[in-house]
């Protein structure tokens, strides 16, 4: 399995409260991503990065930031939580930019009351 | 912009029934097609994928072959078991060479004894 831990897997708060979910890896894959999933979406992406500081926005990122200062950790903050963003919160790592499998972590469970 | 198109689930089949998941997209250029599953509690693994036309993935008794004419990827397996009954999300690579993946929203399948 690829070693990719996320932190916390459940999480309960409150609307207006700042939240930071954790991603690590141990196999010092280049990219990494966040993902959402949600009843009837499916998976959408968050944001992105392809490098230690090097991030870009995915397709629903209003509302979140991330930021990347190693290699093997990729944060995902929550300014201000609401409750549009209960969901699972899924990082995933890929080596390859191109065609490559990506590897996924259990998922975080955040709710937002 | 690119999009994948799943059949609305759940699909709930008896042991040893054949299965077909139907998804189609949208894209620009090549993209590469994927097929990952997700089974209860757990985070998204890549079960096959196709890199051109005309290839076909294949792994644990499931198949899917990359249609350019009809832009599907339906997955199919002969005979499936209690043992599948999983969430199965259709995917294909963003244009860009970040390794993003872009999902359809997920077929749930359910296998009864």
């Amino acid at each position: 399995d690829a070693g990719i831990t996320q932190s916390p897997r459940h999480k309960v708060t409150e609307t207006g409260t700042p939240v930071t979910l954790r991603c690590h890896q141990t196999e010092n894959h280049r990219y990494m991503y966040w993902y959402r999933q949600d009843p009837g979406h499916g998976l959408r992406l968050i944001h992105y990065s392809y490098g230690v500081k090097d991030t870009d926005k995915g397709e629903v990122s209003d509302g979140y930031s991330v930021s990347r200062s190693k290699t093997e950790d990729f944060l995902l903050t929550l300014e201000s939580a609401t409750s549009s963003q209960t969901s699972v919160y899924f990082c995933a790592i890929s080596g390859r930019g191109s065609a490559g499998e990506l590897f996924f972590g259990e998922g975080s469970r955040l709710t937002v009351l | 912009g690119d999009s994948v198109t799943q059949m609305e689930g759940p699909v709930t089949l008896s042991e040893e029934a054949f299965l077909t998941i139907n998804c189609t997209y949208t894209a620009t250029g090549y993209p590469s097609l994927f097929w990952y599953v997700q089974y209860p509690g757990e985070g998204l693994q890549l079960l096959l994928k196709a890199t051109k036309a005309d290839d076909k993935g294949s792994n644990k008794g499931f198949e899917a072959t990359y249609r350019k004419e009809t832009t599907s990827f339906h997955l199919e397996k002969g005979s499936v078991q209690v043992s599948d009954s999983a969430v199965y999300f259709c995917a294909l690579s963003a244009s860009s060479n970040t390794g993003k993946l872009i999902f359809g929203q997920g077929t749930t399948l359910q296998v009864k004894p």
